[in-house]
């Protein structure tokens, strides 16, 4: 059973929009939640790293949350840009090992 | 700051037929991944080094994979013989030191498509 959970699989969103991703995790201990942006046909590219204590992070218009209690994050997208068009994966880090989601397939259309 | 390299980009072989991918990563960093990602799918860690220790190659099938980091470097990922279901894009990434820890950035590589026909 895969350890990261996300969801939706995919969706289509307007350009200008919001969208929010969500990650389930069950990988213990924890150590640190990342959030990865790979475009198609690219190596993935990271977006924000968190460790247990912090529970936002921001670079630029993604916004990454942790809730380590109930062990969810989540990845808001401000303002959607075409280039936003991607697969968004969450990868959780414990125990000396990564555990990768399989991602959130990100459309953006004019 | 140059980033992970990987070739080749694309390879088409035939079924039984071998193949080899080459890593070369940023510069100074120690640790060494390579993962196989299959079409929507997130990456699988096939082998983890440490310079030119291995450190994690649990679900590396070494019946027909084998991997290298001789000078604790560069790195070499072969297949053989290939099957069908080895159809999938192989990333190469490296990081400063071990990946459990917090903070350390993974690089990846654009990665090598392999298509096994």
């Amino acid at each position: 059973k895969n350890q990261v959970e996300q969801s939706p699989q995919s969706l289509i969103i307007l350009e200008g929009k919001n969208c929010t991703l969500q990650c389930n995790y069950t990988v213990s201990p924890f150590s640190n939640l990342r959030w990865y942006k790979q475009d198609t046909g690219r190596g993935p590219v990271s977006l924000t790293i968190m460790t247990f204590s912090e529970n936002t992070k921001s670079n630029g218009r993604y916004t990454a949350t942790l809730d380590a209690d109930t062990k969810q994050s989540s990845l808001h997208i401000t303002a959607s840009q075409l280039s936003d068009s991607a697969s968004y994966i969450c990868v959780v880090g414990g125990n000396n090992r990564l555990a990768f989601g399989k991602g959130n397939q990100v459309v953006v259309i004019p | 700051e140059a980033g992970v390299a990987q070739s080749p980009r694309y390879k088409i072989i035939e079924k039984r037929q071998s193949v080899a991918f080459w890593c070369n990563p940023i510069s100074g960093h120690a640790t060494l991944y390579w993962y196989q990602q299959i079409l929507g799918q997130g990456p699988k860690l096939l082998i983890q080094f440490q310079n030119n220790g291995v450190v994690d190659d649990s679900q590396l099938p070494k019946d027909r994979f084998s991997a290298e980091r001789l000078k604790g470097v560069d790195s070499t990922l072969k297949i053989q013989p290939a099957k069908l279901e080895d159809s999938a894009v192989y990333l190469c990434a490296s990081s400063l030191n071990s990946k459990g820890r917090p903070g350390n950035t993974i690089y990846f590589g654009e990665g090598s498509w392999l298509t096994v026909v």
